[in-house]
């Protein structure tokens, strides 16, 4: 156990729709990374908060948007779902800006 | 940006064989190098990870080399054990430039008892 959580565990939904996941760091970590898993994409980099502001951006689409608050835990929000985003989502934290990543269980999302 | 190849996709040893995945990364700014095992459906879990000022660093069975100038870097599996079948992923880093990991593509590991 890394002692980063994610929730849920699994999400299923259907395209068009709008879905937010949520990831709490580990005790301590001011950094929150998300990443996405697909089959065909592997592990791709989407985007870092550190101590609640934006600190770099990867591949992600304008359809996803994400947040970190003031407890620290984060938000990553995906919309307009397709057939596409289907993945596991990760959530990785470390203590600050350039620290060791640890990963979070994931959110498996279908989109039907 | 950064771009990380791994190799072999897959490789299959018979236990108590030694393994070994490399990788090289494009990008001569990057200076943080992790190695995450993934076994199916479950979280990549951190097994070693090595920064550009060391070219060698060993933990019990797994040991990773870096080869600045060849900008390729490898783990060694030594004694492999059943339990070590995973999915393997290395990763590239510029520290203090987003730390954001650019991973390659994943290696299957196959451990037959």
């Amino acid at each position: 156990d890394s002692g980063v959580t994610q929730t849920p565990k699994h999400l299923i939904t259907a395209t068009g729709q709008r879905v937010t996941l949520r990831c709490s760091p580990r005790s301590g970590d001011l950094s929150v990374y998300w990443y996405q898993q697909s089959l065909d994409q592997g592990l791709q980099f989407l985007i870092q908060y550190y101590n609640g502001e934006e600190r770099a951006k990867g591949n992600i689409l304008e359809r996803f948007s994400a947040q970190q608050f003031p407890d620290l835990h984060s938000e990553l929000n995906l919309s307009s779902l397709e057939l596409g985003d289907s993945a596991l989502y990760f959530c990785a934290s470390s203590v600050g800006r350039a620290d060791t990543q640890y990963f979070g269980p994931g959110t498996r999302l279908t989109v039907l | 940006g950064e771009n990380v190849e791994q190799h072999p996709s897959t490789l299959s040893v018979q236990e108590g064989d030694s393994a070994v995945i490399k990788c090289t990364y494009s990008d001569s700014a990057s200076n943080y190098f992790p190695w995450y095992k993934q076994e199916l459906g479950k979280r990549p879990q951190l097994i070693i990870d090595i920064r550009s000022n060391v070219g060698e660093k060993k933990d019990q069975r797994i040991a990773v080399t870096l080869n600045k100038t060849a900008k390729h870097f490898s783990l060694h599996i030594t004694e492999t054990q059943p339990e070590d079948s995973a999915v393997y992923f290395c990763a590239a880093c510029t520290i203090n430039a987003g730390n954001m990991l650019t991973f390659g593509g994943g290696t299957r590991l196959m451990v037959k008892p």
